[in-house]
């Protein structure tokens, strides 16, 4: 168990509808990051925040946007949702000894 | 750009045996972490093992072990006495760091293809 929880665990929506997923954990770690994950594959970087600010972003749209708060949860927000967008959707929370990053058991997306 | 490669899509041993997971990467930078990680049916992403490029001495976590060569830039995991909970997904994954006046800051991680391990008993 890494501490680190979210929600929900799998959902269903509709091609154009928008989502919000959400991470949190016990202990505050200042970063997070965000990952994708389509089926049989690695997760891919989507962004990180630290300290409530993006300070890196992978080779996704404007349209995944996410916010850190001040108690370290955080969100996933994707809008107009594509079929492509259905993945396990992963975020990580960073800050021990070698910056090791803790990931969320993920929330399943699966867009129809 | 960093890229990691994992060439085995599938692995299996007999449990109480040896197995060995291949991954190679591709960097310019000097500095950064190497990671396991085991993924199980749970979808957990759990940290198995971590390597840190500047340390020449390989890193062991009780049964799991690897071999870094940086030269060849290769990480590869070696599972001992292998147990029927070891059966996973198992991703290679590479992280910049980048050491400066103020501290280090990271970069994201990067993971390979994934090798999926299947324990016969």
């Amino acid at each position: 168990e890494t501490g680190v929880t979210q929600s929900p665990t799998h959902l269903i929506k509709t091609r154009g509808q928008q989502v919000t997923l959400r991470c949190s954990s016990q202990s505050g770690h200042n970063t997070v990051s965000w990952y994708q994950q389509a089926l049989g594959q690695g997760p891919q970087f989507i962004f990180q925040y630290y300290r409530e600010e993006e300070n890196g972003r992978g080779n996704f749209p404007p349209r995944f946007s996410g916010l850190q708060f001040p108690n370290y949860s955080s969100e996933l927000n994707v809008n107009a949702l594509e079929l492509d967008d259905s993945a396990l959707y992963l975020c990580a929370l960073g800050g021990g000894p070698y910056n090791e990053q803790f990931f969320g058991p993920g929330t399943r997306l699966t867009v129809l | 750009a960093q890229t990691v490669t994992q060439s085995q899509p599938e692995m299996s041993v007999q449990e109480a045996e040896t197995v060995t997971l291949s991954c190679t990467y591709d960097t310019s930078e000097s500095d950064y972490y190497l990671f396991w990680y085991k993924q199980p049916p749970s979808r957990q992403m759990i940290l198995v093992i971590r390597q840190e490029a500047y340390k020449q001495q390989n890193a062991t976590e009780n049964r799991f072990s690897v071999n870094f060569q940086k030269a060849a830039k290769s990480f590869s995991l070696k599972i001992s006495d292998s147990q029927l909970g070891d059966a996973a997904m198992y991703f290679c994954a590479y992280r910049s760091a980048r050491r400066h006046a103020g501290g280090t800051s990271y970069g994201k991680l990067t993971f390979g293809q994934g090798t999926i391990l299947t324990v016969h008993p």
